[in-house]
């Protein structure tokens, strides 16, 4: 168990829907990061909060939007649901440097789109 | 822009062997870190090993260490003593120290490690 969690383990919803995943990093941890792990692309960077800041931005689409709250848990929102977004998306966390720290993952959020 | 490669598909070791795979980077920075990573049929990313560039001594953990060439941007994995446990996907990662690309992993494709009892 890494301390990293995320809810729901599994969604499943519509093309068009919108739907929101959400994070919640290791105790005392400072900065969350998204990634996507899909077949045909792998496993891709979406972006990074740093204590409520967004810090860097990697593959992300414009239907997709971040943010990290006070306490610092942090919810990724999908809108306008396309078939090729059905994927696993990991939080990941780290502690006040992250230029050092490692990254522990959650266990996932697995993203059906029908 | 960085890349990493894992030219190995799938590899596939006996019980109790020892199992290299393999991992190429690209990039022109010299602030770094490298990792392994594992994730198994749960899906869960699991750290394996962690290597700073800076640090010319290979990293160890258990039976897990790492041939880290840094002028050949290579960065192999050998799991010795292997386990039905280690069945897993394993990934090889890069993190930029420095410059304006810091803040994320860089992931190659993964390599699919089959253990044979």
């Amino acid at each position: 168990d890494s301390g990293v969690t995320q809810t729901p383990k599994h969604l499943i919803t519509a093309t068009g829907q919108r739907v929101t995943l959400r994070c919640s990093p290791r105790s005392g941890d400072l900065s969350v990061y998204w990634y996507q792990q899909s077949l045909d692309q792998g496993l891709q960077f979406l972006i990074q909060y740093y204590n409520g800041e967004e810090r860097a931005k990697g593959n992300i689409l414009e239907r997709f939007s971040a943010q990290q709250f006070p306490d610092l848990h942090s919810e990724l929102n999908l809108s306008s649901l396309e078939l090729g977004d059905s994927a696993l998306y990991f939080c990941a966390s780290t502690g006040a440097d992250f230029i050092t720290d490692t990254q522990y993952f959650g266990p996932g959020t697995r993203l059906t789109v029908l | 822009a960085q890349t990493v490669t894992q030219s190995q598909p799938e590899m596939s070791v006996q019980e109790a062997e020892t199992v290299t795979l393999s991992c190429t980077y690209d990039t022109s920075e010299s602030d770094y870190y490298l990792f392994w990573y594992k994730q198994p049929p749960s899906r869960q990313m699991i750290l394996v090993i962690r290597q700073e560039a800076y640090k010319q001594q290979n990293a160890t953990e258990n039976r897990f260490s790492v041939n880290f060439q840094k002028a050949a941007k290579s960065f192999s994995l050998k799991i010795s003593d292997s386990q039905l446990g280690d069945a897993a996907m394993y990934f090889c990662a890069y993190f930029n120290a420095g410059g304006t690309s810091y803040g994320k992993l860089t992931f190659g494709q993964g390599t699919i490690l089959t253990v044979h009892p």
